[in-house]
């Protein structure tokens, strides 16, 4: 059972214009939400967080929406940049653990 | 931010022998390391957690006699894959929590370590 899925394995962007992407999770006890981007053969690099009781975190072109009763949420980046490509999973906490979507392909186009 | 560093980054053994990991956190102390795997195109699915001083907890579906994990000192997790198969080739994935009290939002990982068994 996938508590946390990202649907568009990937997402093709120009330079300069806003990118996001969505992750949808299933369980209700997450705590915080996190988004990290992961080169081919790297472990992933964190982004940003957001906590379960704000809506919005923002930090320079990264800005992670929060919207729990759809339990569903997006990280906008605006400019996007072409050293922006690189797969972005969503991952949910819980329990101390956190759990993974499946990944989302960014390539910013110039 | 804190720097994980995972040891080896590419491995190629053969089947039938066992292939170490090494996870070291290099500027905190880390009582709490976990351990990824992934598959291509995949997620990163947890394996374990690794409390240092103590046995590591396995998610369901994971062989603890096969995957067996060490977590020796604050700053160091082994995963040792043993017998391997060629099944078990993947990309494994260490990460670390700086704050030894697990209400830190960040965890910290390695640079991964690709396993191929022949």
């Amino acid at each position: 059972d996938q508590q946390v899925k990202q649907n568009s394995p990937s997402l093709s962007v120009q330079e300069g214009r806003i990118s996001i992407l969505n992750c949808d999770y299933t369980n209700s006890m997450f705590d915080y939400f996190l988004w990290y981007k992961k080169y081919p053969a790297e472990g992933p690099t964190f982004l940003i967080s957001i906590s379960s009781i704000k809506d919005k975190n923002e930090d320079g072109r990264f800005t992670v929406f929060l919207n729990k009763s759809a339990k569903h949420l997006s990280l906008h980046i605006v400019p996007s940049q072409p050293g922006d490509s690189a797969v972005y999973f969503c991952a949910a906490r819980w329990g101390g653990k956190l759990i993974f979507g499946q990944g989302t392909e960014l390539s910013v186009k110039p | 931010g804190a720097v994980v560093s995972q040891h080896p980054s590419r491995v190629i053994c053969k089947s039938g022998t066992s292939v170490k990991i090494e996870c070291r956190s290099l500027d905190f102390q880390a009582t709490t390391m976990f351990w990824y795997r992934q598959f291509p195109k995949k997620s990163l699915m947890l394996m374990a957690t690794s409390n240092e001083g103590s046995k590591a907890t396995y998610e369901q579906g994971v062989e603890k006699d096969k995957f067996l994990i060490n977590h020796a000192s604050l700053t160091l997790s082994t995963l040792t894959v043993t017998s391997a198969h060629p099944e078990d080739s993947s990309f494994y994935i260490c990460s670390a929590r700086a704050d030894n009290r697990g209400m830190s939002t960040e965890a910290f990982f390695g640079q991964g370590t690709r396993l191929t068994v022949v």
